[in-house]
């Protein structure tokens, strides 16, 4: 296993239309979260997933923003409506039940 | 709260150690990381300590924390040219399943 990977790596999509991105996590980890990483910052929390179950969502994932992990493994995280402000890196990572988190190389959105 | 700062920009020369440091306010944290991010790319885990400890070593990476005044420090001995990048120090709290991130120390090292 290499690690986590995420596809696409970059998507420039017009303001308006949805978009949907995928993660998959280590094998063996049964933790999974997404996070948004904006220029200049430091990456924010959007939501965590134990198995299939999402378990905490925060307060930036608007009901434009979809997560999912249907049997545990990949997750897809779905963004309706684009806006220009949702331009930024979404970040996948995963883990056990440890405090170590691993993180994918990131798909970087462009709305234009 | 959870809020942590960083400074934003490091300078050194190559060989030099490298020091860069954090502040957290959140005393519930029990873990404290550092991850380095290359251009493009996402977050190496670099190390992470708990907050019962008082140091960690780890190769050239010793972490520091003094928790009684919330301040987290990494030291890079003998920085390379390929350490050049940004560096963020993350907190784990108690009663929330996420890492929350600093702004990043943006370090570079010239030869």
């Amino acid at each position: 296993d290499t690690g986590v990977s995420q596809d696409p790596r970059h998507k420039i999509t017009k303001r308006g239309q949805n978009v949907t991105f995928r993660c998959d996590p280590i094998s063996e980890h049964n933790r999974l979260y997404w996070y948004r990483q904006t220029l200049g910052q430091g990456p924010e929390f959007l939501t965590y997933f134990q198995n299939e179950a999402q378990l905490e969502k925060s307060r930036l994932l608007s009901d434009r923003f979809s997560a999912e992990r249907p049997k545990g493994s990949f997750s897809t995280l779905e963004i309706q409506r684009t806006e220009q402000g949702d331009s930024a890196m979404y970040l996948c990572a995963s883990s056990t039940d440890s405090q170590e988190q691993y993180f994918g190389p990131g798909t970087r959105l462009t709305v234009t | 709260g959870e809020d942590v700062e960083q400074s934003l920009f490091l300078s050194v020369r190559e060989g030099d150690s490298s020091v860069i440091n954090c502040t957290y306010t959140d005393s519930s944290s029990t873990y404290l990381y550092w991850y380095k991010q290359e251009p493009g790319a996402g977050l190496q885990l670099l190390t992470y300590i708990f907050s019962n400890m008082d140091m960690k070593q780890d190769q050239r990476l010793t972490v520091l924390l003094n928790k009684k005044d919330k301040h987290l420090s990494l030291r890079i001995a003998d920085t390379q040219t390929g350490d050049s990048a940004i560096y963020f120090c993350a907190e784990w709290g108690t009663g929330f399943q996420k890492l929350v991130f600093g702004t990043g120390t943006r370090l570079l090292v010239s030869p």
